[in-house]
């Protein structure tokens, strides 16, 4: 089942600050972040496991809530190359299944 | 090397033909995916190989086809597609389908087009 992202698009200055967020009505075993330049691939960003690791940028920052089946993505002091479209990806049954993105634009 | 490979770019096809699309890794990774991408959508699980074995089919249609000759390269066969079937395909690879859940690598893509 599809995991739930929010919001579905943001515009933000440069040096500004973003959350995306992402939740699940099941339970997870993790959240991956992926984002995508037009034209390009998905690039991995980050993997949040269940129990608290983390894999992933130091740069980018995210956290998840297994109670509640939500991740959320910080995107801090953004700069121009954070534009793009950002995936969470949901771990269930050994598969991924991606949410429907949230675009991201930033602007000098 | 963290590169994942994929050809053709671009292909064109009608709805009779026969095509394939190549995916090509060279990390060690053991496991392998197929997905699908229409404009402004998050790619769509197709196929997954672990160990070179087909491990999941998602209620793929039979006119795609996958095989996995070795570690390091996937296929996709193309049989009598439809029009609705134009999208990029993108194939991705990680270490393993543990629970350790391991970060997939993409490729580029094939934008594939059929008329």
């Amino acid at each position: 089942q599809q995991p739930v992202q929010s919001p579905q698009a943001v515009i933000l200055r440069e040096g500004e600050d973003a959350v995306i967020n992402c939740s699940s009505s099941k339970a997870l075993y993790s959240v991956h972040w992926y984002r995508q330049k037009h034209g390009e691939a998905p690039v991995f960003l980050m993997i949040l496991l269940k129990g608290g690791e983390q894999k992933g940028h130091e740069k980018i920052s995210a956290s998840f809530n297994e109670k509640k089946q939500q991740s959320s993505l910080y995107l801090t002091a953004s700069q121009l190359s954070y534009s793009g479209t950002y995936f969470c990806g949901t771990d269930r049954d050994y598969k991924l299944s991606f949410g429907a993105g949230t675009t991201v634009t930033v602007r000098a | 090397d963290t590169e994942v490979t994929q050809t053709p770019k671009h292909l064109v096809m009608g709805m009779t033909n026969k095509k394939s699309l190549k995916c090509e890794q060279h990390m060690g990774h053991r496991a392998m995916y197929w997905y699908k991408q229409k404009a402004k959508k998050p790619p769509e699980l197709m196929f997954v190989y672990s160990y070179e074995k087909l491990s999941i089919n998602e209620s793929v249609p039979s006119r795609f086809s996958p095989e996995c000759p070795n570690s390091s390269l996937l296929n996709l066969h193309l049989h009598a597609l439809q029009p609705e079937d134009s999208a990029l395909y993108l194939c991705a690879s990680s270490l393993g389908r543990g629970r350790n859940s391991h970060e997939q690598y993409f490729g580029p893509g094939t934008r594939l087009t059929v008329t």
